[in-house]
């Protein structure tokens, strides 16, 4: 079955450091990944898309990379604040269609 | 403009009552997707429509579970005869697919306690 793997524990970082986080899938062929952001008690937010055929892209401080040979995307917020803390969410579709998420990881940035 | 709305934002049933979770998605956006999300998960599909018509339901647990959008818009989530396990937070997304635009737009979500 498919299956999604974020990073299992929160991260926690400095303030100004690059924070990394990590999506891996098994079992799955997707044309899209994206990125969202989830604060407590409220909906994910869209953050950034990339397709198959994307190896990378930034949106101003964060940037996403996708290798569909590795099965694995990054996702990295540069000069990481504060205001970054929240929960991010790795989800997968196949094209206009239901998107698959991962867990999530809780990121916590330090002052 | 405003977003995807969700009403009501906390609902607590006993177990075996009805439930329904109303979803009023951003005007004009075609599809509209409901999921569930237990705490600490992600989002789990449920079920897909496309204005009036329910494209896909093949993730909705049960046949307790039962969803409608009747005129292509609002759409109701019910969960008739609830069960513990049923406590979550339902989450409703609208979209509207064109030029290759596939990000969604959630709602709040709607928290259901079932006691």
């Amino acid at each position: 079955s498919q299956k999604i793997e974020q990073n299992s524990e929160a991260l926690n970082i400095q303030e100004g450091k690059t924070a990394t986080l990590t999506c891996n899938y098994t079992n799955y062929s997707p044309a899209y990944l994206q990125w969202y952001r989830q604060d407590p008690g409220r909906g994910p937010v869209f953050l950034l898309l990339i397709r198959e055929n994307e190896k990378e892209k930034r949106k101003e401080r964060l940037k996403v990379t996708f290798d569909t040979t590795l099965k694995q995307s990054l996702f990295h917020i540069t000069a990481s604040q504060p205001a970054d803390s929240a929960t991010y969410l790795c989800a997968l579709s196949r094209g206009y269609s239901t998107l698959t998420f991962g867990k999530g990881t809780m990121l916590l940035v330090s002052p | 403009g405003a977003g995807v709305s969700q009403s009501p934002r906390y609902k607590v049933a006993k177990r075996g009552q009805d439930v329904a979770l109303r979803c009023d998605p951003i005007s004009g956006h075609v599809s509209l997707f409901w999921y569930q999300q237990a705490l600490g998960q992600g989002p789990e599909f449920l079920t897909y429509f496309q204005n009036e018509a329910q494209l896909d339901k093949s993730g909705l647990p049960s046949d307790r579970f039962f969803a409608e959008r009747p005129e292509g818009s609002v759409s109701t989530l019910k969960i008739q005869r609830t069960q513990q396990e049923d406590s979550a937070v339902y989450l409703c997304a609208s979209t509207q697919p064109q030029g290759g635009q596939y990000e969604q737009y959630f709602g709040p979500g709607t928290r259901l306690t079932v006691t």
